[in-house]
């Protein structure tokens, strides 16, 4: 029974780039959340999906970041123009709906930026 | 403010309960206390949540005061393996997403 998947696991870009950051949640699971933590810090909500649309993007940075989850295939955090700031585990977690079910979280992926 | 406040640190010796608390003085009647415990470089473990009663399950118990303005995580026999940083967190059942806190760093001694 595979949990949240995300890949890859580490990541390195120079300034300038862009990042693509995958997740495919668990079967049966159609709510999808982006979570960043910055060194040292705690969990930061991103954005909330669910298939197809965007529910939530208040923790969203207005520019080079967004986020799909398309009908078929993982939900995609794309960043672009990438700059050392960006630099951050980002986790993804997804839930059976959004009500008092839990989220579970994938392993993270690990953005380094040169 | 969605803001839930933990001590940054706390130790525990194994066999014995660790008590961890969380302030949520601000939350609102819909909004369940979520617990997660992070241990390095893997992702956040759901552990147990709650609205207003008390819950237990396998791995702790939640005691929600009467209040809601508070609550405490209860791991009744710690273990070396627990020792991880726990991060109380809110959620309003309308949006899901989740409010962290600063967490606890849980250190589990021999």
């Amino acid at each position: 029974n595979a949990g949240v998947m995300q890949n890859p696991r580490h990541l390195v870009r120079r300034r300038g780039q862009e990042a693509r950051l995958r997740c495919s949640p668990m079967k049966g699971h159609s709510h999808v959340y982006w979570y960043r933590q910055l060194p040292e810090e705690g969990l930061k909500f991103m954005v909330y999906l669910q298939k197809e649309n965007i529910i939530d993007e208040s923790g969203m940075p207005k520019e080079r970041f967004s986020a799909e989850f398309p009908k078929e295939g993982p939900s995609i955090l794309r960043i672009q123009q990438v700059v050392r700031g960006d630099s951050a585990a980002y986790f993804c977690a997804s839930s059976w709906d959004r009500s008092n079910q839990p989220q579970h979280f994938g392993d993270g992926t690990r953005l380094s930026i040169l | 403010d969605a803001k839930t406040t933990q001590p940054p640190s706390m130790d525990c010796a194994e066999g014995r309960a660790a008590n961890l608390p969380c302030n949520h003085s601000t939350i609102s009647g819909n909004e369940y206390v979520y617990w997660y415990r992070q241990i390095h470089s893997q992702g956040p473990q759901y552990i147990i949540h709650g609205l207003k009663n008390n819950e237990t399950n396998e791995m702790a118990s939640l005691i929600i005061t009467e209040d809601r303005k508070s609550s405490t995580l209860i791991l009744p026999h710690a273990t070396l393996r627990d020792t991880a940083v726990y991060y109380c967190s809110r959620s309003n059942t309308s949006y899901g997403k989740l409010t962290f806190g600063q967490g606890t760093i849980l250190t589990v001694h021999p």
